[in-house]
């Protein structure tokens, strides 16, 4: 069974500030079937990212993903109040599937 | 509009079995796959199975294998996830999700998976005696 493991757990930040999160595969993965998600307390996740790179419909050119093989990252290149959230990197495709263990943002 | 609408909350017993049902409208469930996602109080997100709605396949977390089936109910658009012999750990929300696949490569490798995109409200099953 394949591990993604995120990190850092948790980064303060400021608006305003880039940050990019960490995504490692404990084997070569498809980027096919790598996504990312938002969420926000109590609420469901949003998707932001999928096939590693492509951004979903209605997600601000301020967030990227890239990678491939085993190591994949989203970028936000401005955090806006908005993006504190947790973020969590899944893998799709042939089961098992799986969630990386998250990051939080949070604001410093 | 796409919707993908929950059943409400449960409280069950430890040993019993609880079912949430998922009701799909505004799409075409062609090449769509349904998952079921679930997020214990506190806890990260943990996929447990999926569905494919036009073939009936079915696919699970080796972890739930044996207490977890998914179904489809094409007559009214809707999935269904029954978890048996609930503990307390399995206390949590649980969520449906569509996610569009293009499968017309001849290798699942090179399948096109398009993230799960629209989610269900999520439903709390509370386990306790």
């Amino acid at each position: 069974e394949i591990v993604l493991t995120q990190s850092p757990g948790t980064l303060s930040l400021s608006p305003g500030e880039r940050v990019t999160l960490s995504c490692r595969a404990s084997q070569s993965i498809s980027g096919n079937s790598l996504a990312w998600y938002q969420q926000n307390p109590g609420q469901a996740p949003r998707l932001l990212i999928y096939g590693a790179s492509s951004r979903a419909t209605g997600i601000p050119d301020r967030f990227s993903g890239s990678g491939s093989g085993t190591d994949f990252s989203l970028t936000i290149s401005r955090l806006e109040p908005e993006d504190f959230a947790v973020y969590y990197c899944h893998l799709s495709g042939s089961s098992p599937l799986t969630f990386g263990g998250g990051t939080k943002v949070e604001i410093k | 509009q796409v919707q993908l609408v929950q059943s409400g909350a449960e409280v069950k017993k430890p040993g019993a079995s609880v079912t949430v049902s998922c009701k799909t409208s505004g799409y075409s469930f062609a090449g769509y796959y349904i998952h079921w996602v679930r997020q214990a109080p506190g806890q990260g997100l943990e996929w447990m199975g999926r569905i494919i709605p036009s073939s009936g396949g079915t696919a699970y977390a080796q972890k739930f294998q044996g207490r977890v089936t998914v179904t489809w109910d094409t007559s009214i658009s809707s999935a269904y996830m029954e978890l048996s012999s609930l503990r307390s750990d399995d206390t949590a929300v649980y969520f449906c999700a569509r996610e569009f696949v293009d499968r017309t490569a001849m290798i699942e490798y090179y399948y096109n998976y398009y993230g799960m995109d629209v989610w269900g409200q999520g439903t709390t099953v509370t386990v306790s005696s």
